[in-house]
């Protein structure tokens, strides 16, 4: 079983509030990665981490901003939250030590639904 | 670059019925490939995977083989369960420096008692 955490689970929030939505791992795990999930279930790529003080862009833009600190911890922070940032959001992390290939399993974490009114 | 397609749903099933969810992909190199489940108000499950052409990957018997001459890794199931409605997601992974997942879009699975 994974060891991958996400809170809060849910958050209710008026817009223009600053948030951080924490994820945590206590597998070791050098890869970290946000997923935005839009209502119609798609995943979508926001931000993945290599390791600490590593971050890139994923595959979608977003106004989200995360950091890598420390191996086990992985936030996301909203400077400004608006409406259109409402989304289920997932955590997930893998590792480079899993095996012999690269080919790598993503452990995820259990969501966070966000609501800005 | 990497795509995957499925089956797009939703897919309402009888308990007992046979289930398949269709997979292909578009991918250079060897991809590994994932099924993941979605169970109500949780995140992505690991279900089964395969990491090379032939490989059938299973669990709670789901079945799933890698097809390199069809790009297809279709999902399988000889008898559902009410349990088993979910969100079931196929994925790739093309390794080596590219550790990013690449989704379908979800399929989901309703099964009626």
């Amino acid at each position: 079983e994974a060891d991958i955490y996400q809170t809060p689970r849910y958050l209710v929030i008026g817009t223009g509030k600053k948030i951080t939505l924490e994820c945590s791992q206590t597998m070791g795990h050098d890869k970290m990665y946000w997923y935005q999930q839009d209502p119609g279930m798609e995943l979508h790529l926001i931000h993945y981490s290599y390791g600490v003080n590593s971050t890139e862009k994923g595959d979608l833009s977003s106004e989200s901003t995360v950091s890598r600190i420390r191996t086990e911890h992985f936030p996301l922070t909203l400077e400004s939250a608006r409406p259109s940032h409402t989304s289920q959001y997932l955590c997930a992390s893998s590792s480079t030590r899993q095996g012999p290939t690269y080919q790598e399993t993503q452990y995820f974490g259990p969501g966070t639904r966000l609501l800005v009114l | 670059g990497n795509s995957v397609t499925q089956m797009e749903g939703p897919v309402t099933l009888s308990e007992e019925a046979f289930l398949t969810i269709n997979c292909t992909y578009t991918a250079t190199g060897y991809p590994s490939l994932f099924w993941y489940v979605q169970y109500p108000g949780e995140g992505l499950q690991l279900l089964l995977k395969a990491t090379k052409a032939d490989d059938k990957g299973s669990n709670k018997g789901f079945e799933a083989t890698y097809r390199k001459e069809t790009t297809s890794f279709h999902l399988e199931k000889g008898s559902v369960q009410v349990s088993d409605s979910a969100v079931y997601f196929c994925a790739l992974s093309s390794g080596g420096s590219n550790y990013k997942l690449t989704f379908g879009k979800g399929t989901l699975l309703t099964v009626n008692p």
